[in-house]
């Protein structure tokens, strides 16, 4: 019940292409949904994250579309850049104090071709 | 500048050694976690701990060890029980008791087991 199922793998999407990366969960306790961004040999930093109480955050060229009944969530970039390319990572966690470990997803590898 | 510091960058260790990674941070956040960073796995939880002088096991706890003496710092032992150390690890700290989970990572240690 704590997994966090990410695809693809990998993704190779043309420059002003909108690559999409999504995520699935099973545990309903989950309310906090982040998603990070790594590039190589540095550590994950936070991208964007969701609440299950809306169905689409947009913040720049990144946006989150959530679905509760499927418990699904996934990660549009919009008009990307050789500079998005990177390792995505989907997590999720209950915000209930004394359980705020992440379960995150096992990554996307992201290369955008100019 | 606030932020978590990682030391070392890169680390090797003699099979049957015990090595230990340094993670600060001076973000005064309460909750520190360590994960353990393999190719196409994402990141698995290793120790977290959210108060001083208390942590818990997170999924794959054998063969590591830490402690939580002072606010700032969590360092992790690599034991020689560990029976595959190499990996990129990577260490982080959050609020506790917050909405919103977000982890803040440091820049990571490269361990190789020679």
């Amino acid at each position: 019940q704590q997994q966090v199922k990410q695809s693809p793998q990998s993704l190779i999407v043309q420059k002003g292409g909108i690559p999409i990366i999504n995520c699935a969960y099973e545990n309903t306790a989950f309310d906090y949904f982040p998603w990070y961004q790594q590039f190589p040999g540095k550590g994950p930093a936070l991208l964007i994250a969701i609440r299950p109480d809306v169905s689409e955050k947009k913040e720049g060229r990144f946006t989150i579309s959530f679905n509760k009944s499927a418990k699904q969530f996934s990660l549009h970039i919009m008009d990307s850049q050789p500079g998005d390319s990177a390792t995505y990572f989907c997590a999720a966690s209950s915000t209930n104090f004394g359980n705020e470990k992440l379960t995150f997803g096992t990554g996307t590898r992201l290369t955008i071709i100019p | 500048d606030g932020g978590i510091t990682q030391s070392p960058k890169y680390l090797f260790r003699k099979e049957g050694q015990n090595v230990t990674l340094s993670c600060e941070q001076n973000l005064n956040h309460d909750a520190m976690y360590w994960y353990r960073q393999d190719p196409g796995q994402g990141l698995r939880l290793i120790y977290y701990s959210q108060i001083v002088n208390d942590f818990q096991k997170g999924d794959i706890a054998e063969g590591y060890s830490v402690s939580r003496e002072k606010k700032e710092s969590f360092p992790l032992t690599v034991t020689s029980a560990q029976k595959n150390p190499t990996a990129f690890y990577l260490c982080a700290s959050s609020w506790t008791g917050s909405t919103y989970n977000e982890q803040f990572f440091g820049p990571g240690t490269r361990l190789t087991v020679l």
